[in-house]
């Protein structure tokens, strides 16, 4: 299986900082990357799609970029929604395969 | 809007096959696939299986020996079937739309139910 590595696992920040989570997979993947944003009791949400690809209705505060094994998802000003947990996952090969996760709270 | 909706026992016990129901609305669950994940307490998110809308399946090894993923397409729901489970199946499940493999998705999951929790006790 591929593995996928987030750094890190959790981060504190404050309202308007600009904010960055890696992710590291075993091995290349090309662009076969997606983020999610998920809160407690509620429906994960994608993100950023084909590792840099913004989903329709994501505020474009959010970008993604990399491929082969390295990614990075930026938050460029933190708002008070955006304090969640945040997921990579590669769709390259099965089994798809997630990070750890980020916790991102609120500093 | 397309909507995801699983259902199902919030209790199993141990041995016994844990069946959950998710039910699409707002969409149609043809021509795509559809996949079922857990995340078990203080673990990530695993991937189970998808299934195409006309019932092609592909299982993580891991479960394969123990999953049955299918679909009703006139009910628009697709179903997740994990037989003889143990407290290590205890999880919040979630269905979700994908992957996604035509035009630049790059086999991504763009749709996710809210999730059910199913613990495995006695």
């Amino acid at each position: 299986d591929i593995q996928m590595t987030q750094s890190p696992s959790s981060l504190s920040a404050s309202i308007g900082e600009r904010v960055t989570i890696t992710c590291r997979a075993s091995q290349t993947i090309g662009s076969y990357l997606s983020w999610y944003q998920e809160k407690p009791g509620k429906a994960p949400k994608l993100l950023i799609y084909a590792a840099s690809t913004l989903q329709t209705g994501v505020p474009s505060r959010f970008s993604g970029s990399g491929s082969g094994p390295d990614f990075t998802l930026t938050i460029s000003s933190l708002q008070p929604e955006d304090f969640a947990t945040y997921y990579c996952q590669q769709s390259y090969t099965t089994p798809y395969t997630f990070g750890q996760g980020t916790k991102l709270e609120m500093k | 809007q397309v909507l995801l909706q699983e259902s199902g026992p919030g209790l199993e016990k141990p041995s016994e096959t844990l069946s959950l129901t998710c039910t699409v609305s707002g969409g149609s669950i043809n021509s795509y696939y559809w996949s079922w994940f857990r995340r078990a307490p203080g673990k990530g998110l695993e991937w189970i299986g998808c299934i195409f809308y006309s019932g092609s399946t592909n299982y993580n090894p891991s479960l394969r020996s123990r999953v049955t993923i299918s679909v009703d397409t006139s009910k628009e729901q697709l179903s997740l079937m994990l037989s003889a489970v143990t407290s290590a199946d205890t999880a919040v499940y979630y269905c979700a739309r994908g992957p996604l493999t035509t035009g630049y998705w790059y086999n991504t999951f763009d749709i996710w139910g809210q999730g059910t929790t199913v613990t495995v006790s006695s």
